[in-house]
């Protein structure tokens, strides 16, 4: 039963670049969610895919965009990058529908910009 | 404005011994309940949940308790064994707001032989 996997593992950039990272759901899952972890914090949620769309969204600029595929992956792009946004990003998936709100967490891409 | 607070940093238990680890929230919206452990290059590993309709659930060594009158929330292990030093997030969800979850800043647990 394959989990949550993401691509790429590390990544540095430089101020004004943009980055694509990749994310591929468990196993039988539909749902996606991305969330930002900066150093000493907890994970924050900046948005999640469902049917393709995004579905909700935190507080995050429209620097942070998104797109889910027909085979449920996901990407996550982000624009015009800032030093502030060096954290390890994390993808989650869930199946929509099951009575639960359980999200199975990928190992996440650490970005880095210089 | 944190919604979610872990107030302790870290935490050091003797192997054996329970270790108990809290959350408190100030959002009385939120209705779902769920612990994660973390190691380091890991992502975050579900461990046990429980919905604001109930106060307890357990799962082997592992036992969340909830009041939602205190809003707290706390995770028991018992016996604590060295591979449960990791750090462990409470994260809450709220059915009326984002479908994404609220973590608290995570607090370290250290497992001392």
């Amino acid at each position: 039963d394959a989990g949550v996997t993401q691509s790429p593992t590390h990544l540095i950039k430089t101020r004004g670049q943009q980055v694509t990272l990749r994310c591929s759901p468990k196993s039988g899952h539909d749902t996606v969610s991305w969330y930002q972890q900066a150093l000493g914090q907890g994970p924050q949620f900046i948005f999640q895919y469902y049917e393709e769309e995004e579905r909700q969204r935190g507080n995050f600029p429209d620097r942070f965009s998104g797109h889910q595929f027909p085979n449920y992956s996901s990407e996550l792009n982000v624009n015009a990058l800032l030093l502030g946004d060096s954290a390890l990003y994390l993808c989650a998936s869930s199946l929509e529908g099951q009575g639960t709100v359980t999200q199975y967490f990928g190992p996440g891409t650490r970005l880095l910009v210089l | 404005d944190q919604q979610v607070k872990q107030n302790s940093p870290s935490l050091s238990v003797q192997e054996g011994r329970i270790s108990i680890l809290n959350c408190d929230y100030t959002n009385s919206m939120f209705d779902y309940f769920l612990w994660y452990k973390k190691y380091p290059a890991e992502g975050p590993t579900f461990l046990i949940s429980i919905s604001s309709i109930k106060d307890k659930n357990e799962d082997g060594r592992f036992t969340v308790f909830l009041n939602k009158s205190a809003k707290h929330l706390s995770l028991h292990i018992v016996p604590s064994q060295p591979g449960d030093s990791a750090v462990y997030f409470c994260a809450l969800y709220s059915g009326g707001g984002a479908d994404g979850l609220t973590f608290g800043k995570g607090t370290h647990l250290i497992i001392q032989p």
